[in-house]
């Protein structure tokens, strides 16, 4: 069966420090990845996603970045962070395939707190 | 571009209570809809999806929804809510083609005694 790793589960930041949140896919090959953002009340922002190794899109631009190094592992980055960088990173895969197929599985999720 | 309306921010229902979540889809064709639900601090679990055939899908934990083309809508209803199913539920939409689901702003159901 497939499972879908986050790590770190909680991540306390200062202002302006780098960030690296790691995400990894086990069990399917090829998945698409996503990264999507919850600040308080404000829903899911997708914030990037792939569809294969080294392809990455971004719908929303800001500090940060993502990549994707290996087929099952999708990286999200940044060089400075800001206070509004706060919130709940969720990562998911779905099967790389149209339609039906897109349903997506969600990580348990990364909350960062920028101080 | 599809959209998703979740109407509803918050709403409260008493625990044995029926409960019905609304969701409205903007989308030419027919879309294929999710509902997800997550409880606080945890990832997202899909309840439920309609893809064709039967409009009235069955889901995970009690819960059905019910696909309405002529008003656009997937709303998600369960007979009887228990404490456990407090939580945040979103609606989502995607179309064909390798594109990302498109996701409402959720309710918050909270249950009281």
């Amino acid at each position: 069966s497939q499972t879908i790793h986050q790590w770190p589960a909680t991540l306390v930041q200062p202002v302006g420090s780098p960030l690296s949140l790691e995400c990894t896919v086990e069990g399917t090959s090829n998945p698409n990845l996503y990264w999507y953002r919850q600040a308080a009340g404000r829903g899911l922002q997708l914030l990037f996603y792939s569809v294969g190794i080294g392809q990455i899109s971004s719908e929303v631009p800001q500090n940060l970045s993502a990549s994707r190094p290996q087929d099952r592992q999708f990286i999200l980055s940044s060089k400075k962070l800001l206070l509004s960088d706060s919130g709940f990173y969720l990562c998911a895969w779905s099967a790389l395939a149209g339609g039906p197929y897109n349903e997506q599985f969600f990580g348990p999720g990364t909350r960062l707190t920028v101080l | 571009a599809q959209s998703v309306t979740q109407p509803d921010i918050h709403i409260t229902v008493s625990e044995g209570a029926s409960l019905e979540l609304r969701c409205n889809y903007s989308y030419g064709a027919t879309p294929y809809l999710f509902w997800y639900v997550q409880s606080p601090g945890q990832g997202l679990q899909l309840l439920l999806k309609y893809f064709s055939g039967d409009t009235l899908v069955q889901g995970i934990k009690g819960f059905e929804a019910e696909f309405k083309r002529s008003q656009s809508s997937f709303n998600l209803r369960k007979p009887s809510v228990h404490w456990s199913d407090a939580a945040e539920y979103f609606c989502a939409v995607v179309t064909s083609g390798n594109t990302p689901l498109v996701f409402g702003k959720g309710t918050r159901l909270s249950v009281i005694a």
